[in-house]
């Protein structure tokens, strides 16, 4: 999981209810990704940043939101219109002028109460 | 969109043996790479290869790539029970795309 950071590890969240979730690096990589992760199934992108204050919509973006302030952060809301956010949520980072290897964090389960 | 697919989606084999996993794509790619993801945990790297070439290893990995056929096969050879994972396969687009496109993945089972 290297210098990648995810809380929490597990969310509950409540109907109508906005939770953040948290994903912080200290790798110094440009690119952040966001994926949901559903049972047996592979990872989809939910959003991406390639540079601080830019991001763009991944295939899944509908109910979802992020931020990125600062190179090390982007958080992610899954807001209330998001009607089915259970899933396994994880972040990753890659260094665009290097490589095309993504690093992933350790990922957060998000259930519905 | 995915555009990996990977064949069988689920594998079980005796340690000692190999284990040999498929991945098809639809479009032309700049990279083909191969994830894997221990259960709740989140994907480590496990090896690139380019769309020039043809086969790489990584260890006990081997991986192929045949573009003409758009699939790939990752094998791990003398597998241990701390092969258990899933494996993913993850192409980009050519063009010079950011974004990497992840198949369903393949469960492999590593009996001691």
């Amino acid at each position: 999981d290297g210098g990648i950071t995810q809380s929490p590890k597990y969310l509950f969240r409540k109907e109508g209810q906005n939770v953040t979730l948290s994903c912080e690096q200290n790798l110094n990589h440009d690119a952040m990704y966001w994926y949901r992760q559903d049972p047996g199934q592979g990872l989809r992108l939910i959003y991406y940043s390639q540079i601080v204050n830019d991001f763009q919509k991944g295939d899944i973006a509908e109910g979802y939101s992020v931020s990125r302030e600062k190179k090390e952060s982007f958080p992610l809301t899954v807001t209330s219109a998001q009607k089915n956010p259970t899933a396994f949520y994880l972040c990753a980072t890659g260094d665009i002028l290097t490589g095309e290897t993504q690093y992933f964090g350790p990922g957060t389960r998000l259930l519905v109460l | 969109s995915q555009q990996g697919e990977e064949d069988p989606q689920a594998l079980s084999i005796q340690e000692g043996e190999n284990a040999t996993m498929n991945c098809s794509y639809k479009t032309s790619i700049n990279n083909l790479q191969w994830y894997r993801q221990n259960s709740g945990r989140g994907l480590v790297h496990l090896i690139l290869i380019r769309s020039n070439e043809r086969e790489k290893h990584s260890g006990r990995l081997r991986v192929t790539l045949d573009t003409s056929k758009k699939s790939s096969s990752l094998l791990i050879t003398a597998s241990r029970a701390a092969d258990t994972a899933s494996y993913f396969c993850a192409t980009d687009a050519q063009g010079g795309s950011e974004k990497l496109v992840f198949g369903k993945g393949t469960k492999l089972t590593v009996n001691p």
